[in-house]
């Protein structure tokens, strides 16, 4: 069955330094997302991407955030300089045109 | 912002028993889903409703959109040792709101043998 896969699983990275999180969404899939989840809390909706830009971003997608469909494959999120309060899990998720999200198994950010 | 809330927050249960849980919204959401997390994992969908008054089943799953589109409960029967983790529902809209989900506080059950 098709997945969405997320690398790195794990990152580590001092504070002000630049991250990318890179996802493979589902093959015939247009539609991407990115989400976090901090410890212990509840899943966040952080930006929305379809044909080639940004539809929608919440207020936590601020200047230091960007996302870029590099190539006909991946989908990455970029944290500029990071923040201690940037740790989290990172999640892509992807749909087709009936809009069911499907989440990637995450990427554990930790800003140190 | 809209928001989702669940109860209860935890439940902890024996095995074989039924649960139910359930999540209300501050505002009308018109496509419910259901999602389960395991730690250290990604949501994974378990029900999705379209319409409001819909009752879904998948197995031992079942899910309701609720009438006034601002609520949704989950029952899971005969429960068995997987069925532990986080359960989410989750609110989307496509008016106004794209294709974004909004998440709820989740329910951890946790099941006793």
């Amino acid at each position: 069955e098709p997945e969405v896969t997320q690398t790195p699983s794990h990152q580590v990275t001092q504070m002000g330094q630049e991250v990318i999180l890179r996802c493979v969404p589902i093959s015939n899939h247009l539609y991407f997302y990115w989400y976090r989840q901090i410890l212990g809390q509840k899943v966040e909706f952080l930006v929305s991407f379809y044909n080639n830009e940004i539809s929608e971003k919440s207020e936590i997608f601020d200047d230091q955030f960007s996302v870029e469909r590099p190539d006909g494959s991946n989908f990455t999120l970029k944290i500029r300089s990071t923040k201690l309060e940037d740790s989290a899990m990172y999640f892509c998720a992807s749909s087709g045109p009936g809009g069911t999200q499907y989440f990637g198994p995450g990427t554990r950010l930790l800003v140190l | 912002g809209q928001q989702l809330n669940q109860s209860p927050q935890s439940m902890f249960i024996q095995e074989g028993e039924d649960v139910s849980m359930n999540c209300t919204s501050s505002s009308i959401f018109n496509t419910w889903l259901w999602y389960k997390q395991d730690p250290g994992e990604g949501p994974v969908l378990l029900i999705a409703l379209y319409k409001a008054g819909e009752l879904t089943s998948n197995g031992r799953l079942t899910a309701q959109f609720g009438i006034t589109r601002k609520d949704s409960f989950l029952n899971i029967s005969a429960s068995i040792p997987s069925d532990v983790g986080i359960y989410f529902c989750a609110g989307r809209n496509y008016t106004g709101g794209g294709n974004k989900l909004t998440f709820g506080t989740g329910t951890q059950l946790k099941v006793e043998l």
